[in-house]
């Protein structure tokens, strides 16, 4: 079975400082992995995705992810946070209909972000 | 980029009604769409996988009599929260992939909708 682990339910950083938030996962096929935010009472918005290319992805508004199969890791980082940053955080993986038949997705518990001016 | 679009955002219904909520891939074609329920503070919690022209599948634990889902286009699939009670009060979320592109392409999601019943 699938799973997701965010250490850090709360993580704070000062505005321009280094943003690490930790996923790791479990999976018994080659998984995909996806990093989300969602901001209040909004949905989730797409920031990056791992799918088997490069390990290093590139995302959105500057956040970056590197894969790690030996660490089973997928954490999501960027190097200067910003006041805008401030939101909840979701990693998610997917097992690409393999043993679900579906592409269903497991989501981590979610990191919330705070930056302090 | 794919667009899916939720609604209501916000719903306030009395204690045993019914509520409706729909959901809608607005520039691309869903077979599969999810539906998730998220708790205060919490993640998301799938409910129930809706596929185009069968029925859903559910997640252990819900009630498919309670969330019925209808998933009648390749666009709308809708989850009807029958005889409401409050602790059915909750953010649902719903979810779309796009049909026609490769296996890796990502979920895309609706603003969601606040439930409260009171």
């Amino acid at each position: 079975a699938q799973s997701v682990t965010q250490l850090g339910s709360h993580v704070s950083v000062s505005e321009g400082a280094l943003v690490l938030l930790r996923c790791n996962y479990s999976s018994s096929v080659p998984p995909y992995l996806f990093w989300y935010v969602q901001y209040p009472n909004q949905g989730l918005q797409l920031l990056l995705k791992y799918t088997s290319a490069a390990t290093l992805v590139k995302g959105i508004n500057g956040f970056e992810a590197e894969f790690k199969k030996s660490e089973t890791s997928f954490h999501l980082t960027k190097p200067s946070a910003h006041m805008s940053d401030a939101a909840e955080y979701f990693c998610a993986v997917s097992d690409r209909g393999r043993t679900s038949g579906t592409y269903k997705y497991i989501f981590g518990t979610g990191t919330r972000l705070k930056v302090l001016a | 980029g794919a667009v899916v679009s939720q609604h209501p955002s916000r719903v306030i219904c009395k204690s045993g009604t019914s509520v409706k909520i729909e959901c809608r891939s607005l520039d691309f074609q869903a077979t599969t769409m999810f539906w998730y329920r998220q708790f205060p503070k919490q993640s998301l919690m799938l409910m129930a996988t809706s596929n185009e022209g069968s029925k859903a599948t559910y997640e252990q634990g819900v009630e498919k009599d309670k969330f019925l889902i209808n998933h009648a286009s390749l666009t709308l699939s809708t989850l009807t929260v029958t005889s409401a009670h409050p602790e059915d009060s909750s953010f649902y979320i719903c979810s779309a992939r796009p049909s026609a592109l490769t296996d890796d392409s990502p979920l895309h999601f609706g603003n969601g909708t606040r439930l409260t019943v009171t």
